[in-house]
């Protein structure tokens, strides 16, 4: 069964410093590996993907993924954080094509202090 | 922003009434998903659809219902509210082979 963690329910960093929110998963073949956004009372908002291809992802507001297959890992990253970035953020995979359903991770609330 | 819309966005009613939340897509996606999620909790997939007269449950077992009579149209129905029932519920949808969802803005249950 495929399934995702997220070993950090929440992720402080001062504003202008590196931010890492950390995804580790487990699937039985090739995962399809995403990055979701979910500010207050608001609906997700999709960030980035990894299909096929490059191991870094570069995705929307600047943040990029990277996929490691060795450590099972699609740790959400970004150079420079910003206040409005603070937000819950939540890693999902899908198990090979033709299975569309995704599995959530648990989300990280990530705060961005000024 | 994507293009598809939840109704009402906030619901509080009494036990034991039946409501109905409606989720509509205007992107003809044929896949569609309804999530449950408490306040800053992870989601938990409820129902899905591939397809018009398809519907499956979900990860997490739920007394609601869903119809897919239509595209478009994804209905959540619960036939007699409890107050275990308060939650938000998100819905979805994607497009073919496409793996990414695109959710509505969710609607927020409080069942008293």
């Amino acid at each position: 069964a495929q399934s995702v963690a997220q070993p950090e329910d929440q992720v402080n960093v001062a504003e202008g410093n590196p931010l890492t929110v950390k995804c580790t998963y487990s699937v039985s073949g090739n995962p399809y590996l995403f990055w979701y956004v979910q500010y207050p009372n608001r609906g997700l908002q999709f960030l980035l993907k990894y299909i096929t291809g490059d191991n870094l992802v570069k995705g929307s507001y600047g943040f990029e993924a990277e996929f490691n297959k060795s450590q099972t890992s699609f740790h959400l990253k970004k150079p420079s954080a910003l206040v409005s970035d603070s937000a819950l953020y939540f890693c999902a995979v899908s198990y090979g094509a033709g299975a569309n359903n995704l599995f959530f991770g648990t989300g990280t609330r990530l705060t961005v202090i000024p | 922003e994507a293009d598809i819309y939840q109704t009402p966005r906030y619901l509080v009613i009494g036990t034991g009434k039946k409501i109905t939340l409606e989720c509509s897509q205007t992107m003809g996606h044929d896949k569609m998903y309804w999530y449950q999620q408490d306040p800053g909790m992870e989601l938990h997939l409820i129902h899905y659809s591939y397809g018009v007269n398809s519907t499956e449950k979900g990860d997490l077992s739920s007394e609601s219902t869903v119809s897919r009579i239509r595209t478009e149209h994804f209905p959540l129905t619960l036939e007699s509210a409890r107050p275990s029932h308060t939650s938000q519920y998100l819905c979805a949808s994607s497009e073919g082979r496409s793996h990414e969802q695109y959710f509505g803005p969710g609607t927020r249950l409080t069942v008293t």
